[in-house]
């Protein structure tokens, strides 16, 4: 049980283009869900916190105009980075909390690995 | 404020050979604490987490971890690892009341044949 879903699992895009990257709570009901981004070698970054029904609540640092942000449903997330550029490039992780007794613990997707040229 | 630090950014060790990775964190409330494990180019998965009750908590694959108030500490253990535990593996830590993880830096677990 608690699986996370994300697709797509890489994706190559031209600068200035938009990718959207899905994240899917595939077996419960997530009412949070998180966006994380990793660079190589180092530890996950929090980009934002998703509330479903709700804007998302961004970290310090984080555009969001830029690494827009829609939770409408209770087992889907998407991230969408708007007009990419090559720093963009990145490992994107996504996590969804479940209600109840598990709802200490994020259970995490396995990852988007975005490239822009 | 919260913080996590992972003592240890490589680990070497040899197969069958016993390992511990260390975890410090400071926080002035309660807390949840977790081990996650990252194989390359994946997602994490979760190793264990300590909530509440046993200070000794066992996860999956072998690993264990034991909760020390007093040296704020969840140093994660296994008594034989395997060539298939090499990994990077994250601490992280949450308090009550507050959804958001910490993570510390990683550390890096080699294991040589």
């Amino acid at each position: 049980g608690a699986v996370v879903s994300q697709h797509p699992s890489w994706v190559i895009c031209k600068s200035g283009t938009s990718v959207k990257i899905e994240c899917r709570s595939l077996d419960f009901q997530a009412t949070t869900m998180f966006w994380y981004r990793q660079f190589p070698k180092q530890s996950l970054m929090l980009m934002a916190t998703s509330n479903e029904g709700s804007k998302a609540t961004y970290e310090q640092g984080v555009e969001k105009d830029k690494f827009l942000i829609n939770h409408a449903s209770l087992t889907l997330s998407t991230l969408t980075v708007t007009s990419a550029h090559p720093e963009d490039s990145s490992f994107y992780i996504c996590s969804a909390q479940p209600p109840g007794p598990n709802g200490e613990t994020q259970y995490f997707g396995p990852g988007t690995r975005l490239l822009v040229l | 404020a919260q913080s996590v630090t992972q003592l240890d950014s490589q680990v070497p060790v040899f197969e069958e050979a016993p390992v511990e990775l260390r975890c410090n964190y400071s926080s002035s409330v309660s807390v949840y604490l977790f081990w996650y494990v990252q194989y390359p180019n994946q997602g994490l998965q979760l190793l264990l987490k300590y909530l509440s009750g046993s200070t000794l908590v066992k996860g999956i694959n072998g690993f264990e971890a034991e909760f020390n108030k007093s040296q704020t500490s969840f140093h994660l253990r296994k008594p034989s690892v395997h060539i298939s535990d090499t990994a990077e593996y994250f601490c992280a830590v949450r308090s009550g009341g507050y959804n958001k993880l910490i993570f510390g830096a990683g550390t890096r677990l080699a294991v040589h044949p």
